[in-house]
């Protein structure tokens, strides 16, 4: 099976400017993560879609972070306007199940570099 | 507060040295744990993980880790890596059960440089 695929892969734009990233999940896979790495931190959570709807989103740091998963497929999140904290490795992880057992398959993720 | 905490952010070994990476976590409830690898390139995976039963885990390419409740620590080993073995590897916990606790609790993660 295909796995999760992100893009793009490298990102480069300066402050103040847009950025959409993409994530495709594993097909069937109801549920869609979204997790970020800054340089020197730990991986953070973002959000979580269980189809098309958000079931948490506690972890978005602002409100310049815009995620979406329209017909519960593919999601995007977008950064406006972005900020220099804002760059970083944004990963995408998609699971079959909701339950605390169920695997999670990663992207290669995005990374993002806002100059 | 949530949190895991990884004791070696920087390791270096040569071929067939053994290896300990350690991880302690905190959290208000039971969790399961995780040890997840990433590769040069390549996208995270999962190495193993501990649900319940037997403490010691056994995963892929000869890695084990052991937790202990006691110490909430999940400490992960193998006794012989390679030059293969080179990698970022993260630990992370869930809670179980129902709710908003899918999202994984990650370690700042410990890159490992294995030399031939």
């Amino acid at each position: 099976e295909a796995g999760v695929t992100q893009f793009p892969s490298h990102s480069v734009i300066e402050k103040g400017q847009t950025v959409t990233l993409r994530c495709d999940p594993i097909s069937g896979h109801d549920n869609l993560y979204w997790y970020r790495r800054v340089m020197g931190k730990e991986i953070k959570f973002l959000l979580h879609f269980v189809k098309e709807s958000k079931q948490d989103e506690s972890g978005m740091p602002n409100n310049r972070f815009l995620a979406e998963r329209t017909g519960g497929t593919y999601s995007t999140l977008k950064v406006q306007p972005a900020e220099l904290e804002d760059s970083g490795v944004y990963f995408c992880a998609s699971s079959p199940g909701q339950g605390s057992n169920s695997p999670l398959h990663f992207g290669n993720g995005t990374r993002l570099t806002v100059t | 507060a949530q949190s895991v905490s990884q004791h070696n952010h920087h390791v270096i070994l040569s071929e067939a040295a053994s290896l300990e990476l350690g991880c302690n976590y905190s959290y208000g409830g039971t969790v399961n744990l995780f040890w997840y690898v990433q590769y040069p390139g390549q996208h995270l995976q999962l190495l193993l993980k501990y649900f319940s039963g037997d403490p010691l885990v056994k995963g892929i390419k000869g890695f084990e880790a052991e937790f202990i409740k006691s110490k909430f620590s999940f400490n992960l080993r193998k006794p012989s890596v390679q030059w293969s073995d080179t990698a970022e590897y993260f630990c992370a916990v869930r809670g179980k059960g129902a709710g908003n606790n899918r999202k994984l609790i990650w370690g700042l993660g410990t890159s490992l440089a294995v030399n031939p």
